[in-house]
């Protein structure tokens, strides 16, 4: 079984429309990372969460932690083709630094 | 600011050949480092992992090897590569956040 687990797998939307996408552990952690990775580059940072019950925003997209810290979402409102990306959760679990498999998101103009 | 330097960007290699994946890091000291591989499509699949010079941790049996010669030189490296070794390699580091490198896409033909 997965550390963290994504859904959906796959996603697509049209422009203007409104989603939310969801990781969630069977495990507690101390922060939870949120990253969009486009084609042929790497993963870059949306958002850290840290406390139970978090809510950050950064212009079109909330994020959210769980208050028990095992699960976290990204609502994006009104969404645009320039949100399309891969959606990918991480955690620090040990030493080691762990994404979850992501969400695949498509937006269509 | 955290940078990491890998290279070469995209790489072609006949089967059965060695392979060198090099990263290094800017900015910080004592970093953890680590390898993913990624297939087309798919999320980020932890490979290895250093918390110090000379100390490797593999998360994966497989064809790959890794180094940590230097504070700041992490090294993926195989004898003799597979068709099953393609996909996309990031070097990553995490002191505080994670950062990453541009990624390596490897082709074994």
């Amino acid at each position: 079984t997965q550390l963290l687990e994504q859904s959906p797998q796959f996603l697509s939307i049209q422009e203007g429309e409104n989603l939310t996408v969801y990781c969630n552990s069977s495990s507690v952690f101390s922060s939870l990372q949120w990253y969009r990775q486009e084609p042929g580059e790497g993963p870059v940072l949306l958002v850290t969460v840290v406390t139970g019950g978090e809510v950050k925003k950064l212009k079109r997209l909330t994020f959210q932690f769980g208050d028990a810290r095992k699960d976290s979402s990204l609502h994006i409102t009104a969404a645009q083709p320039g949100d399309t990306g891969l959606y990918l959760c991480a955690v620090v679990y040990g030493q080691n630094f762990v994404f979850g498999p992501g969400t695949r998101l498509s937006v269509l103009p | 600011s955290q940078t990491i330097h890998q290279w070469p960007a995209t790489l072609v290699q006949p089967v059965g050949s060695p392979l060198s994946l090099e990263c290094t890091v800017e900015g910080t000291s004592n970093p953890n480092l680590y390898w993913y591989r990624q297939a087309a499509g798919r999320g980020l699949q932890l490979l290895f992992y250093s918390v110090g010079i000379g100390q490797i941790s593999s998360e994966v049996p497989q064809n790959l090897s890794a180094s940590r010669p230097q504070d700041r030189q992490f090294i993926l490296s195989s004898k003799k590569l597979l068709l099953s070794d393609s996909g996309f390699y990031l070097c990553a580091g995490v002191y505080g956040g994670a950062f990453f490198g541009q990624g390596t896409r490897l082709t074994v033909v």
